[in-house]
């Protein structure tokens, strides 16, 4: 079985600050992991992916993600936020045997103050 | 190319009533699923199908669920009789994977707000 903690439901940071948002998950085989974004009345839309080789994974819209294996952390950063980053951001786990099954975390409400 | 489109945007029906979800995946796209997302919540897989056959229905609740892709294109999901607990946002979904291929992402319609009163 495998799952997704995202511990921080909501995360205020103030614009062109920087923000990391915590993505932990558990599974007993390989995994690839994912950041979708969901834009209010929107479904959500892939940020970035990791699947292998190195373990800085470059996204959209400047984010960027951390893979560690011996944390078992998938966190997400930017170094600079703008008010259209405001959104819910929800990390994914895939696992990597018989048919894809994709498990999301719980969200971070992301919001940006001007 | 278009996207996954679904219908309608918003719902409102009574408990008890039955009402149905319409999902058109992107073409090509070999596997479509269902998602439910609770106010608060990550979506959870309710049904996963590979062309036209399902490969994941565990979380299913089949005693008022039911689903089905004619061809394995289009996709209803169906409710009958709904709860109040299945107020929620359905998402539907689509990827390119075929079994053993795990590299493609999900593409995601914009969902029906459905609302139990």
């Amino acid at each position: 079985a495998q799952s997704v903690t995202q511990l921080d439901s909501q995360v205020p940071v103030f614009e062109e600050a920087p923000v990391e948002l915590r993505c932990n998950y558990s599974s007993s085989v390989s995994v690839y992991l994912f950041w979708y974004v969901q834009y209010p009345n929107q479904g959500l839309q892939l940020l970035l992916k990791y699947l292998s080789g190195s373990t800085l994974v470059k996204g959209i819209n400047g984010f960027e993600a951390e893979f560690n294996k011996s944390q078992t952390s998938f966190h997400l950063r930017k170094p600079s936020v703008h008010i259209s980053d405001t959104a819910e951001y929800f990390c994914a786990v895939s696992n990597s045997g018989g048919y894809q099954k994709v498990t999301f975390g719980t969200g971070t409400k992301l919001q940006v103050i001007p | 190319e278009a996207g996954v489109a679904q219908s309608p945007r918003y719902k409102i029906i009574e408990k008890r009533q039955s009402v149905a979800f319409w999902c058109n995946p992107i073409s090509g796209h070999a596997t479509l699923y269902w998602y439910q997302q609770i106010l608060g919540q990550g979506p959870k897989l309710l049904i996963q199908f590979q062309n036209n056959g399902v490969v994941d229905d565990s979380q299913l609740p089949k005693d008022r669920f039911s689903a089905e892709r004619l061809k394995g294109v289009d996709s209803t999901l169906k409710i009958q009789p709904a709860k109040l607990e299945d107020s929620a946002v359905y998402l539907c979904a689509s990827s390119l994977d075929g079994e053993g291929t795990y590299n493609s992402p999900l593409h995601f319609g914009n969902g029906t707000r459905l609302t139990v009163t």
